[in-house]
């Protein structure tokens, strides 16, 4: 299974872009990044994914390495309420056609007034 | 559409009580699954199922059963609880097209003494 590793924390001023790391070295060419996050002890929240190539949203930016070993997701004008833990998930196969996601400890962000 | 919807959000149980988490969806996703978090954790998955009818163990199945008789509801049962399910459970549904887009409930907080 890919495993992914993220910094355990990570600051932003308030109306800068956060720019959180994410590495999968061992990602498979047909496996996808995920980013979800987590606001206090809400449930996750869906924010974007990826194979190959960047792909934007109305939420944030996800940019992939040409090798794929590795993703940054970018919020581009970090705000308080962007304060949450961010998870980058690889997608992995768990047979019969289903995938699952595996969650984490992830990175959590602090938004900075 | 109110998505994703657990009840209770708080339940206090002593060793060995059994209680059913509930779990309904009103997005006719076919995939339902349950997950657990345990302080400064990431998420691991207890059960999913991909259809009425279909469960499968995720990660962490024992002392949990589930069941899926309609598409819209997922309980999770726990037979006889234990203090080490002390933790936040959460229910989450996705369309089975490929997107990995998971939608989650706000949780249930699960206290065993």
């Amino acid at each position: 299974d890919a495993k992914t590793t993220q910094p355990p924390s990570m600051d932003c001023a308030e109306g800068r872009a956060a720019n959180l790391p994410c590495n999968h070295s061992t990602i498979s060419g047909n496996e996808y990044v995920y980013w979800y996050r987590q606001i206090h002890s809400q449930g996750p929240q869906y924010i974007i994914h990826g194979l190959k190539n960047n792909e934007t949203n109305e939420m944030a930016s996800l940019i992939i390495t040409e090798d794929r070993k590795s993703s940054t997701l970018i919020l581009p004008h970090a705000t308080l309420r962007d304060t949450a833990v961010y998870y980058c998930i690889v997608r992995v196969y768990s047979g019969a056609g289903s995938y699952q996601l595996t969650f984490g400890k992830g990175t959590k962000l602090s938004v900075i007034p | 559409n109110a998505g994703v919807t657990q009840t209770p959000k708080f339940q206090v149980l002593k060793t060995g009580q059994s209680m059913t988490l509930q779990c309904a969806q009103d997005m006719n996703h076919e995939y339902m699954s349950w997950y657990r978090q345990d302080p400064g954790m990431g998420l691991r998955l207890i059960h999913y199922s991909v259809g009425a009818g279909i469960t499968d163990q995720g990660e962490v199945p024992n002392g949990y059963n589930v069941s899926r008789s309609t598409t819209e509801d997922f309980p999770l049962r726990l037979l006889s609880a234990a203090p080490s399910q002390t933790s936040v459970y959460f229910c989450a549904s996705r369309s089975t097209g490929g997107s990995e887009k998971l939608f989650f409930g706000s949780g249930t907080q699960l206290s065993v003494l």
